[in-house]
């Protein structure tokens, strides 16, 4: 079974600095690897998909890392705003189906 | 907006009563999946569909829940006899059907059980 882990599960950061969120799985037999964000009470919005044959995806401010043999992920975002606090999920698809981290709860303190 | 709709936003119903949930996928997308979200924890699969084809349930499933897609369209998920350990986030994502396929999630229904 596909366990995936995200540490830390909180932080805080004054606005301004380099968010570095960090995302590990047990079974790299994966076909990609999903970043979402989430605000309270809300759904999912999908920030960046990498394809277990890529290493990084890119999309603005945000960047993605995918080492698939180490089962590992990193989600860097730049210059971070408080519109930035939310909690950011880590999915990766292996078998038909997501199988999510806790999250990283964030604040960007303005 | 995803393009992924889900009807009610949020439901309360007693202990005991039967409750069901809408979803609406993008409409070229073969797969619709549901999830459930508690407090504090990342979504966990329930089941997913090929066009009108329940493909794989979740053991988290029980026999109180029934999901359909009738022609593969909408997707509707029952609950039936709801328990308060029902009260949850339940979402509802859509793909193209291929493997290695972006998911989009709808907004979700809060569930609460009194």
């Amino acid at each position: 079974k596909q366990e995936v882990t995200q540490i830390p599960a909180a932080l805080s950061v004054p606005e301004g600095e380099n968010l570095v969120l960090n995302c590990s799985f047990t079974d790299s037999a994966i076909y990609n690897l999903q970043w979402f964000r989430q605000d309270p009470g809300k759904g999912l919005t999908s920030l960046l998909l990498i394809q277990s044959s890529q290493r990084e995806q890119t999309s603005g401010r945000l960047n993605a890392s995918l080492d698939k043999s180490s089962g590992r992920s990193t989600l860097y975002i730049a210059a971070s705003q408080p519109g930035d606090s939310a909690t950011y999920l880590c999915a990766v698809d292996g078998n038909n189906r997501l199988a999510f981290g806790k999250g990283n709860q964030v604040v960007v303190i303005p | 907006d995803t393009g992924v709709s889900q009807d009610p936003r949020h439901k309360i119903t007693k202990r005991g009563q039967n409750v069901t949930f809408r979803c609406d996928p993008i409409s070229e997308h073969n797969r619709l999946y549901w999830y459930r979200q508690t407090l504090g924890q990342g979504p966990e699969f329930l089941t997913y569909f090929q066009n009108e084809a329940q493909l794989e349930k979740s053991r988290l499933l029980s026999d109180r829940f029934s999901a359909e897609r009738p022609k593969g369209s909408f997707s509707t998920l029952e609950i039936q006899r709801t328990e308060q350990g029902d009260s949850a986030m339940y979402l509802c994502a859509s793909s193209l059907g291929r493997e290695s396929q972006e998911e989009f999630f709808g907004p979700g229904t809060r569930l609460t059980v009194l």
